[in-house]
C-alpha cells in the first residue's frame, strides 16, 4: 500500500515550457486534491476532484488544468509555465465517508522550479 | 469564508519541557480542526482532528490538541518535547456542513525547533 505517490520529485523548466504532474493514489478514495506550498503562506488549494470525470476549481486556479480519467490518477498541468509558477505542489486524497469529517493523506511533493 | 491564523512563525523550546503550537479559526459553521506536521522536504502528515463531543483530542506521537469553542481555537500541545519533533506544524480548518467538498483552509505554518 504505497498511499499517495507523486512523480516527478523534482522539475525545471522555462518560462512557456508545459508540463503534467502525475499523482495516483491506491486507497480508492473519491476525492482528491492539488495544492501549492510557498513560504509564508501555507498551502492553497489549486484544483480538487468528487470523483472520477468531475473537478473544480480551488482556491488559485488560473495557469492550470487537470484532468481525473482515472479515479486513482489526478493529472495537473501547466500549459505555459511562468516563474509565478515555481513552487512545491502536492497531491492529496480523502475518503467519501458519510459526513464525518475526511482525513487528506499527502503525497511527498513536486518541486517546480520554473526558470 | 473560512480562515486559519497560526500567530508565531518560530517557536523554540528545550527538550523535555512542554510545547504549544497555537491555532484560531474563524468559520461559519461548526468547525472541523486539523493539525498536521511536515518534516523537511516530505509531505504533510496527519497528526490528529477534532471533529465533536471531547474538547481534548490525542493524536500520534504523543501530541494533543485542545478545542476552544469561546476562544475560536485549537492549539497543538505536548507535554515533553523532543528533538525529533522538529519540523513545521500546520493547522487547517474546515466547515462540516453537508454538500461542502471537503476543501481544508491551512494555516501559514510554524516552524517548531526543540532545543538538544
Amino acid at each position: 500500500n504505497a498511499g499517495v505517490t507523486q512523480t516527478p520529485k523534482f522539475r525545471v523548466l522555462k518560462t512557456g515550457q508545459s508540463m503534467t504532474l502525475l499523482c495516483a493514489q491506491d486507497m480508492n478514495h473519491e476525492y482528491m486534491y492539488w495544492y501549492r506550498q510557498d513560504p509564508g503562506m501555507g498551502l492553497r488549494l489549486i484544483h480538487y476532484s468528487v470523483g472520477e470525470g468531475t473537478t473544480a476549481k480551488g482556491e488559485v486556479p488560473d495557469g492550470y488544468n487537470v484532468s481525473r480519467l482515472k479515479k486513482q490518477n489526478f493529472l495537473l498541468g501547466l500549459e505555459s509555465a511562468a516563474p509565478s509558477q515555481t513552487s512545491v505542489y502536492f497531491c492529496a486524497s480523502s475518503y467519501s465517508g458519510t459526513g464525518v469529517a475526511d482525513t487528506q493523506y499527502f503525497g511527498p511533493g513536486t518541486r517546480l522550479t520554473v526558470l | 469564508a473560512q480562515s486559519v491564523a497560526q500567530p508565531e512563525d518560530q517557536v523554540n523550546v528545550a527538550e523535555g519541557n512542554p510545547l504549544t503550537v497555537k491555532c484560531t479559526y474563524s468559520v461559519s459553521g461548526n468547525p472541523y480542526l486539523f493539525w498536521y506536521v511536515q518534516y523537511p522536504n516530505r509531505g504533510l502528515q496527519f497528526l490528529l482532528k477534532y471533529i465533536t463531543g471531547d474538547n481534548l483530542v490525542k493524536g500520534s506521537y504523543g501530541f494533543e490538541a485542545e478545542f476552544n469553542k469561546s476562544q475560536t481555537s485549537f492549539h497543538l500541545k505536548k507535554p515533553s518535547a523532543l528533538v525529533s519533533d522538529s519540523a513545521l506544524y500546520f493547522c487547517a480548518v474546515r466547515v462540516s456542513r453537508s454538500g461542502s467538498a471537503r476543501q481544508l483552509t491551512f494555516g501559514s505554518g510554524t516552524q517548531l525547533t526543540v532545543l538538544p
